[in-house]
């Protein structure tokens, strides 16, 4: 079962324009990941951020994470035609001992469209 | 190398065949997994190999079969498969442990079962 609920689904904007993704999860984690995937191909790993932090950026990227609410928000500024994927959050939850599960869970995914 | 290689790229395979997807990284990880994604789904965790032993199965039907050879390897052995398990099957390696790193994805293998 996927643990992630992504919104919105689909996004369409204009290059230039900010895009932002929102993820839920339900239960606690060590780290909440995005990734990006093209024309159904593989996913690309864009940012980690930890269950102790609270916003991480990387180039474009911004990410945020609220554990209180149990969410993530992505938000790519100054979007470019090549941004045109699909988004999916991902959650590692810990075992019982604190460490990696080893077992990533997808969210539903967010389409983005960016138009030149 | 920082790439997780798929072979076959597409396969297409009858109900009665026996196939075998590979996967391969010389990045040092000493986790990988398998992974299965029907369209427009998100990717589903099928197995977890840690340092070469299977540590996740979830509950995957035995028509899929998979082996850990070395640490660079991840094989998916297919048997008697239905049209229903046609999906991409993403092979991913990491870091195992205490995790915080991301996962590197291969390209996926695009399986079509008639």
């Amino acid at each position: 079962s996927q643990q992630g609920e992504e919104d919105p689904q689909a996004l369409s904007i204009q290059e230039g324009e900010n895009a932002t993704m929102n993820c839920s999860y339900k239960t606690s984690i060590n780290n909440l990941q995005w990734y990006r995937q093209n024309s159904g191909r593989g996913l690309v790993h864009l940012i980690l951020i930890r269950s102790n932090e609270r916003e991480k950026h990387s180039g474009r990227l911004r990410v945020t994470l609220d554990t209180s609410k149990k969410s993530s928000s992505l938000l790519i500024t100054a979007s470019r035609a090549a941004d045109t994927a699909s988004y999916f959050c991902a959650t590692d939850a810990p075992n019982a001992g604190g460490t990696s599960y080893g077992k990533l869970t997808f969210g539903q995914g967010t389409i983005l469209t960016v138009h030149p | 190398d920082t790439e997780v290689t798929q072979t076959p790229k597409h396969l297409v395979m009858g109900m009665t065949n026996k196939k075998s997807l590979k996967c391969e990284q010389h990045m040092g990880h000493r986790a990988m997994y398998w992974y299965k994604q029907k369209a427009k789904k998100p990717p589903e965790l099928m197995f977890v190999y840690s340092y070469e032993k299977l540590s996740i199965n979830e509950s995957v039907p035995s028509r899929f079969s998979p082996e850990c050879p070395n640490s660079s390897l991840l094989n998916l052995h297919l048997h008697a498969l239905q049209p229903e398990d046609s999906a991409l099957y993403l092979c991913a390696s990491s870091r195992p442990g205490r995790g915080n790193y991301g996962y590197t994805f291969g390209s996926g293998t695009r399986l079509t079962v008639v």
